[in-house]
């Protein structure tokens, strides 16, 4: 079945400065990789999703790129800001045109003021 | 984004009772609804697929007979942990599939500690 590896586990970096997670999946059929952003206590949010057509999609500080030959995506942050620490979940769909979703073990984001 | 709703948000319990978590997805409808288990500092545990008029299917190690799943709406999905024991207590979280944009919501989730 799918595999989802994530990394880094955790990560800190100085307000203001860019934020890379990365993930790599081993099914070729995936086709859906979105992001969630959990924070202590609350539900994950989906903040950015990018399906298997697609190379790069960007929303304002956020933008997550896909290399489908060596399968695996990135999510970028930049200007980051305080709000912005969470864990971050990466994910892919477990079987082609199916919803189930494999998710990476997490990445423990922290800005420093 | 779409909306799902959880409840309850927490939930205490004795041992060897028994506890319902409900899920609902407010402004859609999801034939397809998710359950996840989440321990602290650790990613999200998918424990069942549930499909709306059929039974639901359980993830390798988790017990259909502990873990009881109705989806017997559109709209609303419920887990039930039967007998629940220390154990059981986890941070339980549900997840509905939103078509036709084709994305996952999820619900508050639910902290269960079983005494």
């Amino acid at each position: 079945g799918e595999n989802v590896e994530q990394h880094p586990s955790t990560l800190s970096v100085q307000e203001g400065d860019s934020a890379v997670i990365k993930c790599t999946y081993s099914d070729s059929a995936s086709n859906y990789f979105p992001w969630y952003k959990q924070e202590l206590g609350k539900r994950p949010q989906l903040i950015i999703d990018i399906r298997s057509n697609v190379g790069e999609k960007k929303d304002q500080r956020i933008a997550v790129t896909l290399n489908k030959t060596a399968k695996h995506f990135s999510l970028h942050i930049t200007e980051t800001q305080p709000e912005d620490s969470a864990v971050y979940f990466c994910a892919a769909t477990a079987v082609q045109g199916a919803q189930k979703l494999v998710f990476g073990q997490g990445t423990r984001l922290t800005i420093n003021p | 984004g779409a909306v799902v709703s959880q409840h309850p948000s927490w939930v205490i319990c004795k041992s060897g009772t028994s506890v319902k978590i409900e899920c609902r997805s407010l402004d859609f409808q999801a034939t397809t609804m998710f359950w996840y288990r989440q321990f602290p500092k650790q990613s999200l545990m998918l424990m069942a697929t549930s499909n709306e008029g059929s039974k639901a299917t359980y993830e390798q190690g988790v017990e259909k007979d502990k873990f009881l799943i109705n989806h017997a709406s559109l709209t609303l999905s419920t887990l039930t942990v039967t007998s629940a024991h220390p154990e059981d207590s986890s941070f339980y979280i549900c997840s509905a599939w939103e078509s036709p944009n084709e994305k996952l919501f999820f619900g508050s989730g639910t902290q269960l500690s079983v005494l």
